[in-house]
């Protein structure tokens, strides 16, 4: 049973540039959650997507944006890409926007904005 | 504003010791979890607690969650190398998963 699946692994991208990554969940899980992560620190909230709508924003800028497909797979994009977004960009799945049951989370892709 | 509270920030420990790794926060959660990261992957799930005073055992892992449900705790017994990695908590908050900043473990042999 796969896990969580993102795609790249790595990039780099030059500053002003526009990003796309991309994330398939969990077989089973329809809800997806974006979270990014500076080197040594906690994840922090991005958005979450559930019946291919944003349900939940973090306090992130409108230069972050995401869409959910029907088959619950999900994009992130960041237009205009700055220094300081380089980062682990995680996506986290799981079912029905229950959080007690766990977050699945894939193993990333890491932005590196030059 | 961070909701959760985790230290101390960084650990370094000797193999066979053993350590308490603390999670705070000033808001009840309905639940807290615990993940463990290795460098370069996703966090995993170790454990969820949702009862207040629950005490859960993973092999050398013990977690609980404080009466209030504002706190919890991870220890480890007999710290072993492959302990090492990035401890990160985190509560439900508004219908999603808020994270602490974590704990680096470092265990030595």
């Amino acid at each position: 049973d796969a896990g969580v699946t993102q795609s790249p692994t790595h990039l780099i991208k030059t500053r002003g540039q526009q990003v796309t990554l991309r994330c398939s969940p969990k077989s089973g899980h329809d809800t997806v959650s974006w979270y990014q992560q500076a080197l040594g620190q906690g994840p922090q909230f991005i958005f979450q997507y559930y019946e291919e709508e944003e349900r939940q924003r973090g306090n992130f800028p409108d230069r972050f944006s995401g869409h959910q497909f029907p088959n619950y797979s999900s994009e992130l994009n960041v237009n205009a890409l700055l220094l300081g977004d380089s980062a682990l960009y995680l996506c986290a799945s799981s079912w029905g926007q229950n959080v007690n049951y766990g977050y699945t989370f894939g193993s990333g892709t890491r932005l590196t904005v030059v | 504003t961070q909701l959760l509270e985790q230290s101390p920030q960084f650990l370094s420990i000797q193999e066979g010791e053993n350590l308490t790794v603390y999670c705070n926060s000033s808001s009840v959660f309905s639940s807290l979890q615990w993940y463990r990261q290795e460098p370069g992957e996703g966090p995993v799930l170790l454990v969820t607690v949702v009862t207040g005073g629950e005490v859960k055992k993973l092999k050398r892992l013990t977690f609980q969650f404080g009466d209030a449900r504002k706190d919890s705790s991870l220890h480890i017994t007999a710290a072993q190398p492959g302990d090492t990695g990035l401890y990160l908590c985190a509560g439900e908050y508004g219908n999603k998963l808020v994270f602490g900043a974590g704990t680096i473990l470092r265990v030595k042999s």
